[in-house]
């Protein structure tokens, strides 16, 4: 099982707000290190959606956002499309093993 | 263009050896850390190696003592040796680039098959 801990399924409507959490411990997110968002889309390589908490790349939509808060962060995404149907991991850095990800989670767009 | 393209995946037996590569074209490999990640098939992201910019290595436990991260940064390429190799090594394996404690590029992955 992944260090981090994501819902293994969201869905939404087209036009509405989804968020998907990520749950870590006083190793990882609780220790203060960032959470960093990926978004995979079917059959591709994943691609980076939010880096330090709440930044985004230079073409990342703004109807993603990230959040962060003790041991907990989150993924949101307003104005739900088709194309946002992916899967999405959350990722962190852990005193052991370092480098860390949640399991996923599917997004289903209604 | 930057980007990152890996090879060197297949069928292995298990107890085999393989060793992946990663052609980096668009930046140099000496002024970043480098990570191996893999995929299990309809699994989730799990890392398995870093090497940073000074040469320093890490692994997680599971393939502590069997994998090895290295570059030669003149080839431009990142390479993933890969020993003893078990079923559930059985993923794909994208090299990426990092930025802070996030990875921004990503190459395709090559797809590692450890059966009989």
């Amino acid at each position: 099982q992944s260090v981090l801990t994501q819902p293994p399924s969201v869905s939404g409507a087209p036009g509405q707000r989804v968020t998907i959490s990520c749950t870590g411990s006083s190793s990882n997110i609780g220790a203060g290190y960032d959470v960093h968002w990926y978004q995979q889309l079917p059959g591709t390589a994943p691609k980076l959606l939010i880096y330090d908490n709440r930044k985004r790349p230079s073409g990342v939509p703004d109807r993603f956002s990230g959040s962060k808060s003790g041991t907990s962060a989150s993924l949101a995404i307003t104005g739900l499309q088709a194309e946002d149907e992916a899967d999405y991991y959350c990722q962190s850095y852990d005193n052991s093993p370092y480098w860390v990800f949640g399991g996923g989670t599917r997004l289903t767009v209604l | 263009e930057v980007q990152l393209v890996e090879s060197g995946g297949g069928l292995v037996q298990p107890g085999g050896s393989l060793r992946l590569s990663c052609a980096v074209s668009g930046f140099s490999l000496g002024d970043y850390d480098m990570y191996w990640v893999r995929q299990g098939i309809g699994k989730g992201l799990e890392w398995v190696s870093m090497i940073g910019y000074a040469g320093d290595t890490y692994y997680p436990g599971s393939v502590k003592g069997r994998f090895t991260i290295s570059r030669e940064s003149a080839k431009k390429s990142l390479y993933l040796q890969m020993n003893s190799l078990r079923a559930g090594d059985t993923a794909v394996y994208f090299c990426a680039r990092a930025f802070g404690s996030s990875f921004d590029l990503w190459g395709q992955g090559t797809l590692v098959t450890v059966a009989s």
